[in-house]
């Protein structure tokens, strides 16, 4: 079963805009990360956050997380065409001993 | 430099048949970890290892079998018993952390085409 839950599941904007991603999880956790998959390749991690953290910044990316509200966002600063891609969220489960992925955010950024 | 190779990238198969995916990590990670991945969707665990010679079902286990014999290697194995086989599967490692915060590293991926 899914974990997370991302929203949009598509998402697209022009070069130079911002693009914001949610994830709805389900049960407690203690962190949350992000992940890019380009198309037909494997996922790259991008940024954990923990629960006690409830804003974090990578570069362009900045994620916030709101554990009352079992939620977490990804924003990309700026877009760039080459940031076209899937993103997931992922968190802990079975004790933390694997991660489970969301449904993932399809982005493409146009020129 | 170092990594997780899976391999074969692309693999065909008739129905009935067996194949087996290799996954090799030299990051010399204890954990590692077999996703699959059908369009358009998240992914799903298989397989994952914590130890070598000891593994753990995932969520969708039937039809897959692994086994866990040296630390850099943990190979797939996909069943005749496996319904619809057709994905692109996943390999990660990753550390084990006293935290549950796993920062997973994947392969590239292994496309399987059931003809």
């Amino acid at each position: 079963s899914q974990q997370g839950e991302e929203d949009p599941q598509a998402l697209s904007i022009q070069e130079g805009e911002n693009a914001t991603m949610n994830c709805s999880y389900k049960t407690s956790i203690n962190n949350l990360q992000w992940y890019r998959q380009n198309s037909g390749r494997g996922l790259v991690h991008l940024i954990l956050i923990r629960s006690n953290e409830r804003e974090k910044h990578s570069g362009r990316l900045r994620v916030t997380l709101d554990t009352s509200k079992k939620s977490s966002s990804l924003l990309i600063t700026a877009s760039r065409a080459a940031d076209t891609a899937s993103y997931f969220c992922a968190t802990p489960t079975g004790g933390g001993n694997k991660l489970t992925f969301g449904t993932g955010t399809q982005l493409k950024v146009e020129l | 430099d170092g990594g997780i190779t899976q391999s074969p990238k692309y693999l065909f198969r008739k129905e009935g048949q067996n194949v087996t995916l290799s996954c090799e990590q030299n990051l010399n990670h204890d954990a590692m970890y077999w996703y699959r991945q059908d369009p358009g969707q998240g992914l799903r665990l298989i397989y994952y290892s914590q130890i070598v010679n000891d593994f753990q079902k995932g969520d969708i286990a039937e039809g897959y079998s692994v086994s866990r014999e040296k630390k850099e290697s943990f190979p797939l194995t996909v069943t005749s018993a496996q319904k619809n086989p057709t994905a692109f599967y996943l390999c990660a490692s990753s550390i084990v952390g006293n935290s549950g915060a796993n920062v997973l590293t994947f392969g590239a991926g292994s496309r399987l085409t059931v003809l």
